[in-house]
């Protein structure tokens, strides 16, 4: 079975607050993929970022970065210097062949960033 | 290039109607997947379309059911629709199956009266 757990239901900040979202998965599958999704009020989920199982090194992309970490499978995801426009619902995903390569996703985190 | 698109935006339905709703995808992809979203299920798989077959499929009553066109746009369609089946429904596409990146269209907000 695989399942993907996103603890925080709701975080709120203030603007120029680091904020890291967390994730944890499971899967029993060497070849996986992780995903990080945003969708602000408009409904649309906004890809974030991928890692593949084989790869873990971290990467920072602007105000993004992620830390993957097999040993613990969890795959955070902080943004720095957070603004109003990130507030939003954040979901992680976990896709592998088990699954059909269909996105398992975690319930969300639900981000406030107040002014 | 754009997005992922998917008609209508807003839709609201009786009990045992049925209903369709579109997708169209990026263009040059020829993937396209469904997902239910419900505030107690969370984001569901329904299923997947690669060249007009049917690829995968979530655990849903075959009340819920969909086609791709040689173009690579989806329909999806639900009959005898229940209460239960107001969700937002959103339409994914990739540019193949498998472990490709999947884009997101707007949705289509289902409400069952």
């Amino acid at each position: 079975a695989q399942k993907v757990t996103q603890a925080q239901t709701e975080i709120s900040v203030v603007e120029k607050e680091d904020v890291t979202l967390d994730c944890v998965y499971e899967t029993r599958d060497t070849t996986y993929y992780l995903f990080w999704y945003k969708q602000p009020p408009s409904g649309e989920l906004v890809f974030l970022i991928r890692r593949n199982s084989f790869d873990e090194q971290n990467e920072i992309s602007g105000r993004y970065s992620w830390n993957f970490q097999k040993s613990t499978s969890s795959f955070n995801f902080t943004i720095t210097a957070s603004q109003v426009v990130d507030s939003a619902v954040y979901f992680c995903a976990l896709s592998n062949s088990n699954s059909g390569y269909a996105l398992n996703f975690g319930k969300g985190t639900s981000l406030l960033v107040t002014p | 290039k754009a997005g992922v698109t998917q008609t209508p935006r807003y839709l609201i339905k009786t009990r045992g109607q049925q209903v369709t709703l579109s997708c169209s995808p990026i263009s040059g992809h020829r993937s396209v997947s469904w997902y239910q979203q419900t505030p107690g299920q969370g984001l569901q798989f329904l299923f997947e379309y690669f060249s007009e077959t049917q690829r995968n499929k979530g655990n849903f009553p075959g009340r819920f059911s969909g086609r791709q066109f040689s173009n690579s746009r989806s329909e999806m369609n639900v009959s005898t629709l229940e209460l239960g089946d107001s969700a937002l429904y959103l339409c994914a596409s990739s540019l193949a199956q498998g472990t490709d990146t999947q884009y997101f269209g707007p949705g289509t907000r289902l409400t069952v009266l």
